[in-house]
C-alpha cells in the first residue's frame, strides 16, 4: 500500500521568511496530493492540493510543486505571518474515491 | 454550508463503556471516511463507505470497533466496550465522489476513556 513520509516534524521560521516541507511518497499509482492545516482543537483543512498532470500550483503565498518521476511533492509558503502556524499534513491518493493516506505532519512555528 | 457535524465534540467515559460518536457529512457528498489521530500514529483511516456502503473496514483496530451509515446524511462509529487505548481524537471527513477526492472534515471528537 501507499506510505508517505513527511520531513521535517517540526520547523521555526522567523516572520516573513519562507518555510519548505517536503513528502515523499511510494506508490507510483497515486495522483492526488493535497495538504492540509491544522490549528490547535479543530480539525485539518484543506489548504491546497495538486494533481498529477501538473508539475506546480499557486494561491497567493503557498504553493505546491509535484516530481511524479522522483515521488515527491513540496509545500512552500513565503512571507511566512504568525497565523501560518499549525501543524501541515500532506497526504496522496489514487483518483476516485480511495482514502487518503497522510504524512505525520509538520509542525510550524512562525516567530514574530 | 454547515460543513460536516460531529458529535459529542467531548466525550469522557469509564473503561468498558459504550461510546457513540456520530458524524453528518456535508450535503450531497457520498462517500464519508472515519480517521483516529493519536500523537504516536498520526492520522489512520479506520473505515470508508461510498453512498453508504463500506468499502473498506482495514484500520478499524478490533471487533470492538464497529461503524454504520444508515443513510446519506448520518453515519456512527461505536466503541463497545472501550478501553484506555482508544482515547484519540477521532475524524469524520467527507467528499464527493469523482475524479479526485477533495476530503472535508469535520471538528473531531475527543475521546478519553478513563
Amino acid at each position: 500500500g501507499e506510505n508517505v513520509e513527511q520531513h521535517p516534524s517540526t520547523l521555526s521560521v522567523q516572520e516573513g521568511d519562507s518555510a519548505v516541507i517536503k513528502c515523499t511518497y511510494s506508490d507510483s499509482a497515486s495522483n492526488y496530493f493535497p495538504w492540509y492545516k491544522q490549528e490547535l482543537g479543530k480539525g485539518p483543512q484543506l489548504i491546497i492540493d495538486i494533481r498529477s498532470n501538473v508539475g506546480e500550483k499557486k494561491d497567493q503565498r503557498i504553493a505546491v510543486t509535484l516530481n511524479k518521476t522522483a515521488k515527491h511533492f513540496s509545500l512552500h509558503i513565503t512571507e511566512t505571518q504568525p497565523e501560518d502556524s499549525a501543524v501541515y499534513f500532506c497526504a496522496a491518493s489514487m483518483s476516485g474515491n480511495t482514502p487518503l493516506v497522510f504524512g505525520k505532519g509538520t509542525r510550524l512555528s512562525v516567530i514574530a | 454550508d454547515a460543513g460536516v457535524i460531529q458529535s459529542p465534540r467531548h466525550e469522557v467515559t469509564e473503561m468498558g463503556q459504550e461510546v457513540t460518536l456520530r458524524c453528518k457529512p456535508i450535503s450531497g457528498h457520498n462517500s464519508l471516511f472515519w480517521y483516529r489521530q493519536t500523537m504516536m500514529r498520526g492520522l489512520e483511516l479506520l473505515i470508508y463507505f461510498n453512498n453508504n456502503v463500506p468499502i473498506d473496514d482495514s484500520g478499524m483496530p478490533e471487533d470492538r470497533f464497529s461503524a454504520k451509515m444508515p443513510n446519506a446524511s448520518f453515519s456512527t462509529l461505536k466503541i463497545q466496550p472501550s478501553e484506555p487505548r482508544d482515547s484519540a481524537v477521532y475524524f469524520c471527513a467527507s467528499s464527493f465522489q469523482g475524479a479526485y477526492n477533495e476530503q472535508f472534515f469535520g471538528p473531531g471528537t475527543r475521546l478519553t476513556v478513563l
